[in-house]
């Protein structure tokens, strides 16, 4: 059990946008702390997709968008293309001084 | 550019003890927490605890009385301890950097899959 909810599966065509929900508490996304978001190709170990709420890495395209609101934060993904299949995962921290993850979302473009 | 090289034991009977090792190339321990997230297959991922510049240790409550973090500054290693595993260890193991600053994590390990099996 995840620490921070997320939906287990979304699915999306070519082109469309979807977007990834990544639920908290007051104690960790509720209390101000940052949610960043990762992204894992199989086999793969997870790689930074977006930080402190809504800045890109250089490298990821503009297609990612993050948001934050109240004990909330989700992913954003705009011109679906094949190359974003993979596992998204969100993180942020808890005033227990632990890192939390999200139970990762799989994304199938269909 | 940082480079995470872990390695240990993958294969473990129950009551064992996990050990990991990690090694950080072309980077610093100031500025970093080092870290153990692991992942079981087919699941997400969850952190086990990390150690800070000063040698201070946080670990994930639901794993504190088994974990122990330690670092050799001398050699860039740190390593992972989890004693009297069970199968619901069994889970990939990356080690990791965690930025203090941004509280990302910014380098993986390639990963050690460790099974616990009798």
């Amino acid at each position: 059990q995840s620490v921070l909810t997320q939906s287990p599966s979304v699915s999306g065509a070519p082109g469309q946008r979807v977007t990834i929900s990544c639920t908290g508490t007051s104690s960790n996304i509720g209390a101000g702390y940052d949610v960043h978001w990762y992204k894992q190709l199989p086999g793969t170990a997870p790689k930074l997709l977006l930080y402190g709420n809504n800045n890109r890495p250089s490298g990821v395209p503009d297609r990612f968008s993050a948001s934050k609101s109240g004990t909330s934060a989700s992913l954003a993904i705009t011109g679906l293309q094949v190359e974003d299949e993979a596992d998204y995962f969100c993180q942020s921290y808890d005033s227990s001084l632990s890192v939390v993850f999200g139970g990762g979302t799989k994304l199938t473009v269909l | 550019q940082v480079r995470l090289q872990q390695w240990g034991a993958g294969l473990l009977r129950p009551s064992e003890t996990l050990s990991l090792t990690c090694a950080v190339y072309g980077g610093s321990f100031s500025g970093y927490y080092w870290s153990w997230i692991r992942q079981p297959p087919g699941k997400g991922l969850e952190w086990i605890g990390e150690i800070n510049p000063g040698g201070n240790t946080n670990y994930n409550p639901s794993l504190k009385s088994r974990v122990t973090i330690s670092v050799d500054p001398s050699k860039n290693h740190f390593s992972l301890k989890l004693n009297s595993v069970t199968a619901a260890d069994t889970a990939l193991y990356y080690c990791s950097i965690r930025s203090i600053i941004s509280n990302t994590v910014d380098f993986w390990g390639q990963g050690t899959l460790v099974t616990v099996s009798s």
